[in-house]
């Protein structure tokens, strides 16, 4: 069946520091790949996809790119700022069972 | 404009009783969910609906009865709560069937005292 990991959080940075949330997953077929955010208090909502091979999903500074050889999708960010402060999803589909596949969620904090 | 509603925001409510959540979306989009989010933030899927029709039924009590009036509503009632159901119920809806992006409603938190 699909999975996906994600690393455990909370991960803890400073403002601008360089952020990365390891992403692998494990599917049949060709998946669709996203990460979606959840500020607190609020629902999730999409960050980022990649729907192929070597696809690069961005939006709002953060970047992933779609490796099929390592079957990653790492969010990255050049400068987190406080504001990113929230838990961030990875997640699959690939057509069968009408379903996405969600990682557990990865508390990101960013302090001054 | 809300894309996703959800209604009532918060619900806290005694273990026996009956309660319903209800969900609208206004994007036209064939397919609703709704997932349940534990305290860990860990989120799981527990029904899906198309065109009012059920398809995906996770393993949830049967105490959990969704119902979808027509495309745009989803409902979720729930029979004789239970501590453990204190969580965030979130309703979703996608209409692009060829990368299933899902949009999300701001979430229910009940809590069952």
């Amino acid at each position: 069946g699909n999975s996906v990991t994600q690393m455990e959080g909370p991960v803890t940075l400073s403002e601008e520091a360089f952020l990365t949330i390891n992403c692998t997953y494990t599917a049949t077929g060709y998946p669709s790949l996203f990460w979606y955010v959840q500020y607190p208090g609020e629902g999730l909502q999409l960050l980022l996809k990649a729907t192929k091979a070597d696809d690069k999903g961005s939006n709002k500074g953060f970047e992933a790119t779609y490796r099929k050889e390592t079957t990653s999708f790492h969010l990255e960010k050049g400068s987190v700022q406080v504001s990113d402060s929230a838990v961030y999803f990875c997640a699959l589909f690939t057509g069968g069972g009408n379903k996405l596949t969600f990682g557990t969620g990865t508390q990101l904090k960013v302090e001054l | 404009d809300t894309a996703v509603s959800q209604t009532p925001k918060y619900l806290v409510t005694q273990m026996g009783n009956d309660k319903s959540i209800k969900c609208e979306q206004n994007l036209g989009h064939d397919t609703m969910y709704w997932y349940k989010q534990d305290s860990k933030k860990f989120l799981k899927i527990m029904f899906s609906y198309n065109n009012k029709e059920l398809i995906i039924n996770e393993t949830v009590p049967n105490r959990f009865s969704p119902k979808s009036p027509d495309k745009a509503h989803l409902n979720l009632h729930i029979n004789s709560l239970e501590l453990g159901d204190s969580a965030v119920y979130f309703c979703a809806s996608t209409g692009d069937s060829s990368s299933y992006e899902q949009y999300f409603g701001p979430g229910t938190r009940l809590t069952v005292t």
